[in-house]
């Protein structure tokens, strides 16, 4: 079966400016997971959809971050505006129930 | 809160030598534990999780509850298990990860 795709695959940006990731998970799962990963460290979960219903996005800093999951199946992820910070990979997932999540390669960006 | 540690950056061993990466969490209620791999210009995959029991790649790990751990072993390394490996607690439907560990097998 196909993976977890996401683009764009590297993303390059000057701060204070928008990005938009896209992710189209596995067909048939239900769970769509956006993590952030910076360097050094492990991914962090940013929002959990179910289907096209957020089910937790208690660690997405809602001040520039927005995610939508339009038709509960492809998502995208925005920053506006994007800080030094937001440098990162990344991760989408995407899981049939709430079990083994499947990652896709993920989206490196960094804001200079 | 939830928390996942793993003390070690990076575990260098040599081809053939048993290879144990630690992990050790802290949460208050019945954890679920998994270990995730990423081998190089790969994506994130799981490895094995505590409930299956099973050996994936000769890899084993065991949930001690009272020392709070699960650490990852293997007897014998091999060069293809080089790779970076991260532990992982789920509450509810939602992962924790550790900061993770790249291990790298030596001839």
């Amino acid at each position: 079966e196909a993976g977890v795709a996401q683009s764009p695959r590297y993303k390059i940006i000057e701060k204070r400016q928008s990005v938009a990731f896209w992710c189209n998970p596995i067909s048939g799962h239900a769970t769509l997971y956006w993590y952030q990963q910076i360097l050094g460290q492990g991914p962090k979960l940013l929002i959990q959809f179910q289907n096209n219903g957020v089910v937790d996005d208690s660690q997405l800093p809602k001040d520039r971050f927005s995610a939508e999951r339009l038709k509960g199946v492809d998502s995208t992820l925005k920053i506006q505006p994007a800080k030094l910070e937001d440098s990162a990979v990344y991760l989408c997932a995407s899981s049939p129930t709430t079990e083994t999540q499947y990652f896709g390669p993920g989206t490196r960006l960094l804001v200079l | 809160a939830q928390r996942v540690t793993q003390p070690e950056k990076l575990l260098s061993v040599f081809k053939g030598a048993p290879v144990e990466l630690k992990c050790n969490y802290s949460y208050s209620g019945s954890p679920e534990l998994f270990w995730y791999v990423q081998y190089s210009r790969q994506r994130l995959q799981l490895l094995l999780r505590h409930i299956s029991r099973e050996s994936i790649k000769g890899f084993t790990a065991d949930l001690n509850k009272g020392e709070t751990s699960f650490h990852l072993k293997k007897p014998f390394a091999q060069e293809e298990d080089s790779a970076m490996y991260y532990c992982a607690l789920r509450t509810a439907s939602k992962l924790t990860f550790g900061t993770g560990t790249r291990l790298q097998v030596t001839l």
